[in-house]
């Protein structure tokens, strides 16, 4: 089982509509969640991060964590084409030398249609 | 503030050459943390460097290797190319590199071994 898990898509989702993006992680240790977003051929920058149970909203995008089931997800209201592009989840969990590390899922393109 | 720096962008090798990329980190970040891109495995983690020693380290072979200098600033290093090695090249500065600290990426060095 891959330590972070996101469906590759891709998902396409018409203008103005939501979209939705999951991602589960194995390390139930694991505290800190984030979501970045990476455009073809640039690197990734950072949408969210999500700490406790629950809703953050910054905007457009809403992060949901559930750390009973292990599973963050990101909602993108009023899709804009512009949103279009990979949406990466990332956990931190420890790595080899106990100290902290962030694991990536491998991303869900996103595409809006106009 | 400027943001995270790297270069070079683009580098071109043969098979057995070794090559070195450069980070310049956000200042006052003393976190810096190198992934490795493939459309294939995703970013993977290969280790984080702060204050000049390496704390963590992801499971790539002793090829690659980094330092991280009294300024922040971070070089890593891959020695005998192989084809496999072809990638993108990430770095990513946070301040003190904890669960919570958010990583900003720069905009990677594109490595293409022939």
């Amino acid at each position: 089982q891959k330590e972070v898990e996101q469906n590759s898509g891709p998902l396409s989702v018409p203008e103005g509509a939501i979209a939705s993006l999951n991602c589960t992680y194995s390390d139930r240790g694991s505290q800190s969640f984030f979501w970045y977003r990476q455009y073809s051929g640039k690197s990734p920058e950072l949408i969210m991060s999500i700490y406790s149970n629950g809703d953050k909203e910054d905007g457009r995008f809403t992060a949901q964590l559930n750390k009973a089931s292990q599973y963050v997800s990101l909602l993108i209201r009023d899709s804009q084409p512009s949103d279009s592009a990979t949406y990466l989840c990332a956990v931190n969990g420890r790595a080899n030398f106990g100290n902290e590390k962030l694991t990536f899922g491998t991303g869900t393109r996103l595409t809006i249609i106009p | 503030k400027a943001g995270v720096t790297q270069t070079p962008r683009y580098l071109i090798k043969t098979r057995g050459q070794q090559v070195t990329l450069s980070c310049s980190p956000i200042s006052g970040h003393r976190s810096v943390s190198w992934y490795q891109q493939t459309p294939g495995q995703g970013l993977q983690f290969l280790f984080e460097y702060f204050s000049e020693t390496q704390r963590n380290k992801g499971n790539f072979p002793g090829r690659f290797s980094g330092r991280q200098f009294s300024n922040s600033r971070s070089e890593m290093n891959v020695s005998t190319l192989e084809l496999g090695d072809s990638a993108l090249y990430l770095c990513a500065s946070s301040l003190v590199g904890t669960a919570t600290d958010t990583q900003y990426f720069g905009p990677g060095t594109r490595l293409t071994v022939l």
